[in-house]
């Protein structure tokens, strides 16, 4: 069965700076992975997704994140964070050829900003 | 595009009762809905898959008699908690697969429930 580790369950950064926060996935074959952020009142929006590919995926507000296969990794990252990405964030990996059924989430990490 | 939304955002109910929720694709087709549970700060976790005119398939350790789903068409799922119970207080979120883009889930903005 596919699992996912999200290590850090609060995040603090200063409006500016870079940030990374860590996925690890277990799955026993080539994973579909995901990072989705979830802002109060809102539903999980999708910031990017990996199939396969170039390892390095660009997403939607800034964010990229890197798969590295050797490390079982999908580190979500973005150069300058803004106050209004503090949300929570959440890594998942899907299961099924083709399809994004049956993802799995991380326990996802919560992100604050300070100004 | 591709919004889902869900009513209600919140309900409060006593034990004992039944609460639907419903889950809508609002400019989109969903061939498939998934239904998920989110304890506080924990992850999602999910409930089951309902495909349009079929029987929703339950992941293990779900009654599929307490939670009902049913997916009468291709912009409606419904969630039902019978028989309430405060231990089925929690956030259920939906996400819908639209029929050409199976490698993603929309989903929608969550309903509250509360069983007093």
């Amino acid at each position: 069965a596919q699992s996912v580790t999200q290590p850090d369950i609060h995040i603090t950064v200063s409006e500016g700076a870079s940030l990374e926060l860590r996925c690890n996935y277990s799955y026993g074959a080539t994973p579909y992975l995901f990072w989705y952020v979830q802002s109060p009142g809102q539903g999980l929006q999708l910031l990017l997704k990996y199939f396969s590919g170039d390892t390095l995926v660009q997403g939607i507000k800034g964010f990229e994140a890197e798969f590295k296969r050797s490390q079982s990794s999908f580190n979500l990252r973005k150069p300058s964070v803004h106050w209004s990405d503090a949300a929570e964030y959440f890594c998942a990996v899907g299961a099924g050829t083709g399809t994004a059924s049956k993802l799995t989430f991380g326990t996802g990490t919560r992100l604050q900003v300070t100004l | 595009g591709a919004v889902v939304s869900q009513h209600p955002s919140w309900v409060i109910c006593k034990s004992g009762t039944s609460v639907k929720i419903e889950c809508r694709s609002l400019d989109f087709q969903a061939t498939t809905m998934f239904w998920y549970r989110q304890f506080p700060k924990q992850s999602l976790m999910l409930m089951a898959t309902s495909n349009e005119g079929s029987k929703a398939t339950y992941e293990q350790g779900v009654e599929k008699d307490k939670f009902l789903i049913n997916h009468a068409s291709l912009t409606l799922s419904t969630l039902t908690v019978t028989s309430a119970h405060p231990e089925d207080s929690s956030f259920y979120i939906c996400s819908a697969i639209a029929g050409g883009q199976a490698d993603t889930q929309y989903f929608g903005p969550g309903t509250r429930l509360t069983v007093l």
